[in-house]
């Protein structure tokens, strides 16, 4: 069974950073591009960033450019991201997400973890 | 960025009457090399992560119930729940999945009238 669990979230001031973690299991982890998808209070979600199986090719969407860094590591079956520069609209719940393979959507979602910036 | 327009924003429907979600994309999202729609659905019930109901905006997930149908081509797609059941009240997305940034919907509330 294909488990994603996301950790690190809390709360953090305007300006500071954060890392979050996702582990996987139930799958070849080294054969799959990993998303992480956001969604705001009460509001919809929001693709944040991708990486690929190797790590070699990042997207990101523009609101992060610059302040966000997805990573991956394939002997730990886990994906992060680094969050910088934080800010009150970066406020969210962080899903880390797998897709199903050939451009067919996310098949796996992990809980969230939920990231609050505020003083 | 390719813009994900779905409206309505909210729909209230009778118990076992059809509910319609219409997605537009602001650039095609067909993929001629092999003719499918990068066009996606989810369904976000409150508190949960979304589920994969329908990708290449027909085929539908397995373990999804059939009144749940993906249809449309290019850039306008429509989701249809044939007979609307109590546990499909949620909110619904669509997202494109042929161009990053990989964007959503704004997403349709749906409700039991």
């Amino acid at each position: 069974e294909v488990q994603l669990v996301e950790s690190g979230g809390g709360l953090v001031q305007p300006g500071g950073s954060l890392r979050l973690s996702c582990a996987a299991s139930g799958f070849t982890f080294s054969t799959y591009w990993m998303t992480w998808v956001r969604q705001a209070p009460g509001k919809g979600l929001e693709w944040v960033a991708n990486i690929n199986q190797d790590g070699s090719e990042k997207h990101y969407v523009d609101s992060v450019k610059g302040r966000f860094i997805i990573s991956r590591d394939n002997a730990q079956n886990s994906v992060y991201i680094q969050m910088n520069s934080l800010r009150a609209d970066d406020t969210a719940v962080y899903y880390c997400a797998r897709d199903r393979g050939a451009a067919a959507g996310y098949a796996h979602w992990g809980q969230g973890a939920l990231v609050t910036v505020s003083s | 960025d390719i813009v994900m327009t779905q409206s309505p924003d909210s729909l209230a429907v009778s118990l076992g009457e059809r509910a319609t979600i219409n997605c537009k994309s602001s650039q095609s999202v067909l993929h001629t090399s092999n003719n499918k729609n990068y066009l996606t659905w989810y369904q976000q019930k409150p508190g949960q992560p979304p589920k994969l109901l329908i990708y290449w905006a027909s085929t539908r997930e397995s373990g999804v119930p059939d009144r749940f149908s993906g249809s449309g081509s290019g850039t306008d797609f429509t989701l249809t729940i044939s007979s609307l059941q109590a546990e499909d009240v949620a909110v619904y997305y669509c997202q494109q999945y042929f161009r990053t940034p990989l964007t959503f919907g704004g997403g349709t509330k749906v409700e039991i009238k």
